[in-house]
């Protein structure tokens, strides 16, 4: 079982939907959960993060994090065909100072049409 | 600010080459890290490396190795290429924060024939 799980989708939705995106985890000791975009023929960059339990809001995107049930969602309303693109969750390595090895999803594609 | 910058950005090898990578990180990050990513494993932690000392490691065989250069600079080999190497290779910089934030680079697509 991998470590973060997440759905690959892909998922379509038209312009001006609420979009749910979600994730489960294993490991207990993950503290602090990411959201990272990659737009095609691009790195990943940094969408949002959140620490422990409860919601984080930016805008149109919306991070929760659920720890008792080992639950992350990220939900963006009002989608733009701008948001198409794969987003992938994720969580640093918890066993130290390793800063740079993050555990991903298998990330969601998703596509907003106009 | 310039980003990270990995090159070359698209190579073509066949089976039994060996291939380096490059990655320039975002000046002042000292911390480089390198991931694999494939449709079917998705992103796959590589290794990191921090002030010319390898930190952490994946679960990858011995074939693929890294090293830090005194400017942060980092290069990945992978020796004995296999068709199952091919993939996105990323790059990403870090600050140190233990928020998990990393700054990619666009990669380079490795295929291998």
């Amino acid at each position: 079982q991998k470590e973060v799980e997440q759905d690959p989708g892909p998922l379509s939705v038209p312009e001006g939907a609420i979009v749910s995106l979600n994730c489960t985890y294993s490991n207990s000791a993950f503290q602090y959960f990411m959201w990272y975009r990659q737009y095609s023929r691009k790195g990943p960059e940094l969408l949002m993060y959140t620490y422990s339990s409860g919601n984080k809001e930016d805008g149109r995107f919306t991070a929760q994090v659920d720890k008792s049930s080992k639950y992350i969602s990220l939900f963006i309303r009002d989608s733009q065909p701008s948001d198409s693109a794969t987003y992938l969750c994720a969580s640093p390595y918890a066993g130290g100072t390793s800063y740079g090895k993050l555990t991903f999803g298998q990330g969601t594609i998703l596509t907003v049409h106009p | 600010k310039a980003g990270v910058t990995q090159t070359p950005r698209y190579l073509i090898k066949t089976r039994g080459q060996q291939v380096t990578l490059s990655c320039s990180p975002i000046s002042g990050h000292r911390s480089v890290s390198w991931y694999q990513q494939t449709p079917g494993q998705g992103l796959q932690f590589l290794f990191e490396y921090f002030s010319e000392t390898q930190r952490n490691k994946g679960n990858f065989p011995g074939r693929f190795s890294g090293r830090q250069f005194s400017n942060s600079r980092s290069e990945m080999n992978v020796s004995t290429l296999e068709l199952g190497d091919s993939a996105l290779y990323l790059c990403a910089s870090s600050a140190g924060s233990n928020t998990g934030e990393l700054f990619f680079g666009e990669g380079s697509r490795l295929t291998v024939l």
